[in-house]
């Protein structure tokens, strides 16, 4: 069955970088995009942008450019999702989902940053 | 204003059907759009339920069961998700996406409770 299982909570400080991971299984990982996808707590969700982990194209939403990369290791399945400059209102849940031909369907468990001082 | 509106909350008695819309700004036209929509209950990522463009253009979300369905009300530029037989454990917040402007967008989300 198709499963994405990602890194484990972080605590950074502000200005840091922090790398999260999202191992995919159960599929061909080069053959679905891979999105990323974040919450703040008891907030909504908001898309940060895509990643092909055939030929490592990407597309980032505007309010992320320049502070947000995302890479892949084919050999091991897994995408990455690195956030640059993290200020206190970059503290949520960060999720990675498959993108099918139409949307996404499966997302990994999430992994919370917590962003403080 | 936003991409995508949603309202906040809902509330429906068990077994009645709740209808969840999702209503795009004035200046994109929902005929054009794909609409998606997920579930998320507390503590777990969201889920796929369904997309919905048309009644011949439609996907259903593998293990949806079919009291979930999508469908527009074109003189509201809306998308909609229906529950039908609301069950207990269809308490839970419900989002739309769209693609616009090649990014993803989510309205704010309805948070649907069953009395």
């Amino acid at each position: 069955q198709v499963q994405l299982v990602q890194s484990g909570a972080e605590v950074k400080k502000p200005g840091a970088s922090v790398k999260v991971s999202c191992k995919a299984s159960g599929y061909t990982f080069t053959s679905l995009d891979i999105n990323w996808v974040r919450q703040a707590p008891g907030q909504g969700l908001e898309w940060m942008g895509w990643m092909s982990p055939n030929n490592a194209d990407t597309g980032y939403a505007q309010k992320f450019q320049g502070r947000v990369t995302m890479t892949r290791d084919t050999s091991i399945s897994t995408a990455y999702m690195e956030l640059s400059s993290l200020r206190s209102e970059d503290t949520a849940v960060y999720y990675c989902a498959r993108g099918i031909t139409a949307g996404v369907d499966h997302w990994g468990q999430g992994t919370l940053i917590t962003v403080s001082s | 204003q936003a991409v995508l509106t949603q309202p906040s909350s809902l509330s429906a008695s068990p077994g009645a059907s709740a209808s969840l819309t999702c209503t795009l700004r004035s200046d994109i036209n929902v005929g054009t759009y794909r609409i998606y929509w997920y579930q998320q209950k507390p503590g777990s990522p969201p889920q796929y339920l369904l997309n919905y463009k048309s009644d011949s253009d439609k996907q259903q979300g593998p293990g949806v069961p079919s009291r979930f369905s999508g469908s527009k009300a074109a003189s509201a530029n809306a998308g909609i998700l229906l529950i039908s037989g609301l069950q207990s454990e269809d308490e839970a917040d419900y989002y739309c996406m769209i693609w616009h402007n090649r990014a993803y967008v989510f309205g704010a989300g309805t948070k649907v409770t069953v009395l």
